[in-house]
């Protein structure tokens, strides 16, 4: 079974501009979790999606934003890059539940100049 | 709002040998779940052992093994024999009963192993 694969692996961008991210869950996975991970903050929950809805929402301004499809594969945006923007994105898929065990993939590392 | 604590940023271990990471948690709710977390240089995190709060006996995955103490919030991690392998950042994290589906996570402890 393939496991969760993100595009793009790496991305540099610069300030003002606008990135998507994309997470590809494992097969028969339904909900997709993004992550952003900083040496400052750590790991912080951004969103969560299920069957392409919103189910629960992290503290970030509404620069990021996500979406997901009918086959499950899910996007994340962030608009109007800022420097403190940059940080490893992570995305984590599982069967939906509400213990499900989550499974992350390698993750987007964006750089934002 | 649920925390996780890792007082330990930094650990090492000789190979072969037993380490214990630590990890403390706030939280006011009766059921909810604790996971190790592994992320390898390489970056991809994988789950290394959950405990249901509302199981009393410690879970245990091979060398990996937890002491759960819920009354005291601790959710420490032991791992015996300890190899090369298991050089990593080792994430604490909380997921709520109330279905939130939202891990919190501590900011993690790094294990190096010395040969």
């Amino acid at each position: 079974k393939a496991g969760v694969t993100q595009t793009p692996r790496y991305l540099i961008k610069t300030r003002g501009q606008q990135v998507t991210l994309s997470c590809s869950p494992i097969s028969g996975h339904r909900s997709v979790s993004w992550y952003q991970q900083t040496p400052g903050q750590g790991l912080q929950f951004l969103f969560e999606y299920f069957s392409e809805t919103q189910r629960n929402k992290g503290n970030f301004p509404g620069r990021f934003s996500g979406r997901q499809f009918s086959n499950s594969r899910s996007e994340m945006n962030v608009s109007t890059l800022e420097l403190g923007d940059s940080a490893l994105y992570l995305c984590a898929t599982s069967l939906g539940g509400p213990y499900n065990e989550q499974f992350f993939g390698p993750g987007t590392r964006l750089t934002v100049l | 709002a649920q925390t996780v604590t890792q007082s330990q940023p930094e650990m090492s271990v000789q190979e072969a040998e037993t380490v214990t990471l630590s990890c403390t948690y706030d939280t006011s709710e009766s059921d909810y779940y604790l996971f190790w977390y592994k992320q390898p240089p390489s970056r991809q995190m994988i789950l290394v052992i959950r405990q249901e709060a509302y199981k009393q006996q410690n879970a245990t995955e091979n060398r990996f093994s937890v002491n759960f103490q819920k009354a005291a919030k601790s959710f420490s991690l032991k791992i015996s024999d300890s190899q090369l392998g298991d050089a990593a950042m080792y994430f604490c994290a909380y997921l709520s009963g109330a279905g939130s589906y939202q891990l919190t996570f501590g900011k993690g402890t790094k294990l190096s192993v010395i040969p």
